[in-house]
């Protein structure tokens, strides 16, 4: 059983570009959940899916950011316009039923320009 | 809001020395906290997960404790070797949707 996967694990953009993010969860698992850690400082919880719906997404920025985790296919974060400061690593974890341990990815390490 | 930290934020021991990592979370209504570990550009690997319930969980050289009441939690590592340097990170869980995490100890075991 694979663990998390997530895609691409490093990724370099320009300011203004889009930046998406994916992450296909452990089978079986329907719930993903997206964190952010920006440098030196802990993991930020961003926002909670489970297939075809947006749970919680009170971490989440207002603008430029969104989510979706379709019925077929990997979750994607997708931040459009990026700017410097989103310059972050993105981990992505996925756990059955919600009261479970969270699985963790291995992070995407985007660099803005 | 929860805030969780974590003291000391790095830690450096001898190989073989036994070791005490220390977590503290502000609001004690929690459903369960988390040890995991980071190693340098990878992602998180969880260690122990304990239940609001229980006091303590135990796997091999670890031992992590909750008290819940206090808002504390501590991971004890026996016998330190050099493959457990890395970032420590307590997380707790306070609803359904989510892990506030600490920002982590550092630790390196010198061989």
């Amino acid at each position: 059983n694979a663990g998390v996967m997530q895609n691409p694990r490093h990724l370099v953009r320009r300011r203004g570009q889009e930046a998406r993010l994916r992450c296909s969860p452990m089978k079986g698992h329907s719930h993903v959940y997206w964190y952010r850690q920006l440098p030196e400082e802990g993991l930020k919880f961003m926002v909670y899916l489970q297939k075809e719906n947006i749970i919680d997404e009170s971490g989440m920025p207002k603008e430029r950011f969104s989510a979706e985790f379709p019925k077929e296919g990997p979750s994607i974060l997708r931040i459009q316009q990026v700017v410097r400061g989103d310059s972050a690593a993105y981990f992505c974890a996925s756990s059955p039923p919600v009261w479970e341990t969270q699985y963790f990815g291995p992070g995407t390490r985007l660099l803005v320009l | 809001k929860q805030e969780v930290t974590q003291i000391p934020a790095a830690l450096s021991v001898p190989e073989g020395e036994n070791l005490v990592l220390n977590c503290s979370f502000t609001d004690s209504a929690i459903y369960n906290l988390q040890w995991f570990r980071q190693d340098p550009g990878k992602g998180l690997t969880s260690l122990l997960l304990i239940q609001s319930s229980q006091r303590e969980q135990t796997s091999g050289r670890l031992n992590a404790s909750l008290d819940k009441s206090s808002g504390r939690s501590t991971l004890y590592i026996a016998a330190s070797q050099p493959g457990d340097s890395a970032t420590y990170l307590c997380a707790v869980r306070t609803g359904a949707n989510n892990l506030f995490f600490g920002t982590g100890t550092r630790l390196t075991v010198i061989p």
